[in-house]
């Protein structure tokens, strides 16, 4: 089965930017999404098909994707940024859904 | 808005059945395809089951074919999640969410599922 993974934690300063990768066997050829999940809340879709956000989601976050490698940075971070993030493709092999480890972002 | 409100949660004992029930309100559920998502807990999110907007396909994680059943009714704006035969690993908040293009596009609030002796 198809596994993404995250790395467990990041920390960033207030303003600064924040990166996290989530990494896949040719993720490059799949279309990325990523989710934000505060503590006690549903997750928020923040970017979907590889770069584009949603209505409402503020042009901070952003995303890419190559390779084996994806990517979603977070600047000029602010406060209310400190949740878990969650990348997430649809597997075309199996027809599932697949999410990754996620990444608790932590603000300082 | 779109509104999602899921309902039918609490706890059971393993190898017992649970049906929860997903309402939906202020958009055309009848267009949507639908999922369950669910979560334990302080673990990640794991894709339970899929409905498409007919109700004529579905589809399941590995981890819960053959004892778990999506189904939906259009004319009631509510989706379902029949699970049968739970185990303590079932455990979790269960959430229904809309499909945008292979991703989960809105979410409800999720409700708690605890198989437990």
């Amino acid at each position: 089965s198809y596994v993404l993974t995250q790395p467990p934690s990041v920390s960033v300063a207030p303003g600064q930017t924040a990166t996290m990768t989530c990494g896949g066997s040719n993720i490059g050829s799949k279309r990325v999404h990523w989710y934000q999940q505060k503590p006690g809340q549903a997750p928020l879709l923040v970017v979907y098909d590889d770069s584009d956000r949603p209505s409402g989601i503020p042009e901070r976050f952003s995303a890419s994707h190559s390779g084996n490698t994806a990517t979603l940075t977070i600047s000029r971070v602010e406060a209310g940024d400190e949740a878990d993030y969650y990348c997430q493709v649809w597997d075309s092999s199996s027809d599932h859904y697949v999410f990754g480890t996620g990444t608790k972002v932590t603000v300082l | 808005q779109l509104q999602l409100m899921e309902s039918g949660g609490g706890v059971v004992q393993p190898g017992r059945s649970l049906r929860l029930s997903c309402a939906a309100s202020d958009f055309t559920f009848s267009k949507y395809a639908m999922h369950w998502v669910r979560q334990a807990p302080d673990k990640g999110l794991e894709w339970v089951a899929l409905i498409s907007y007919d109700g004529v396909n579905t589809f399941y994680a590995d981890s819960v074919k053959g004892r778990f059943t999506i189904s939906r009714d259009n004319s009631k704006n509510t989706l379902y999640l029949q699970m049968n035969s739970l185990r303590g690993e079932d455990t979790a908040v269960y959430y229904c969410a809309t499909d945008g293009v292979r991703n989960f596009e809105f979410w409800g609030q999720g409700t708690l599922v605890s198989a437990s002796s």
